[in-house]
């Protein structure tokens, strides 16, 4: 099993922003991860996979880096519509593994 | 464009079995470009894979809950099906339905169902 470090758990920023979310894993996965949006009561959204491949549809100011085991996800001008709940997630091997999610809150 | 919806009962009781279904419309669940998963999360918690199938029946389920699941795929209906035996309170959670755009299984989950609350009491 791939175990998954994500952080921080709690993120607090304003509007106009740039924030950093990190994911590490506990063994390399070449660029098998994926990063998805969660509002309260919604199913999750993918943003990014391959680590660093934008969505369609999902606005240019969310982007994703990394390779092996650490990863990152950015927002470079955070929006209302932002402030949410995100998880990384591995599909580089069975069983598919997620990190345990960061809140993104108004400060 | 692809849509997932699930169905199933609310509530089910401990120690019987959870059957949920999910229907694919605006493609078809044969295809040979998808692998179809279920996940799930407990209220206020993370999320968890429960298992990924392709439409020819070949699946994947997580180690820590393959004794108790079954995934299935319906072709004739475009629906794919989950069932969790056994189910205590721990199993009380959302279970959503996803697809995999990816012939190996391997793959980031692109489109997600609503999902559907399940909870385990008596």
């Amino acid at each position: 099993v791939i175990w998954m470090t994500q952080s921080p758990s709690l993120l607090s920023a304003s509007t106009g922003d740039r924030v950093t979310i990190s994911c590490r894993m506990s063994q390399g996965i070449s660029s098998y991860l994926a990063w998805y949006q969660q509002k309260p009561g919604k199913a999750p959204e993918l943003l990014i996979y391959a680590a660093s491949t934008l969505q369609s549809g999902v606005p240019s100011r969310f982007s994703g880096s990394g390779s092996g085991t650490d990863f990152t996800l950015t927002i470079s001008c955070l929006q209302s519509e932002d402030f949410a709940t995100y998880y990384c997630q591995q599909y580089y091997s069975f069983p598919i593994t997620f990190g345990q999610g960061t809140r993104l809150e108004i400060k | 464009q692809l849509q997932l919806q699930e169905s199933g009962p609310g509530l089910v009781k401990p120690s019987e079995t959870l059957s949920l279904t999910c229907t694919v419309s605006g493609g078809s669940i044969s295809s040979s470009s998808y692998y179809w998963g279920w996940i799930r999360q407990p209220p206020g918690k993370g999320l968890e894979w429960i298992g990924s199938i392709y439409y020819s029946g070949s699946t994947y389920y997580n180690p820590s809950l393959k004794s108790r699941v079954t995934i299935s795929v319906d072709t004739s209906k475009n629906q794919f099906s989950l069932k969790l035996s056994s189910v205590t309170a721990a199993d009380t959670a959302v279970y959503y339905c996803a697809s995999i755009y990816d012939s190996s299984g391997y793959a980031a989950f692109d489109i997600w169902g609503q999902g559907t609350m399940v909870t385990v009491s008596s």
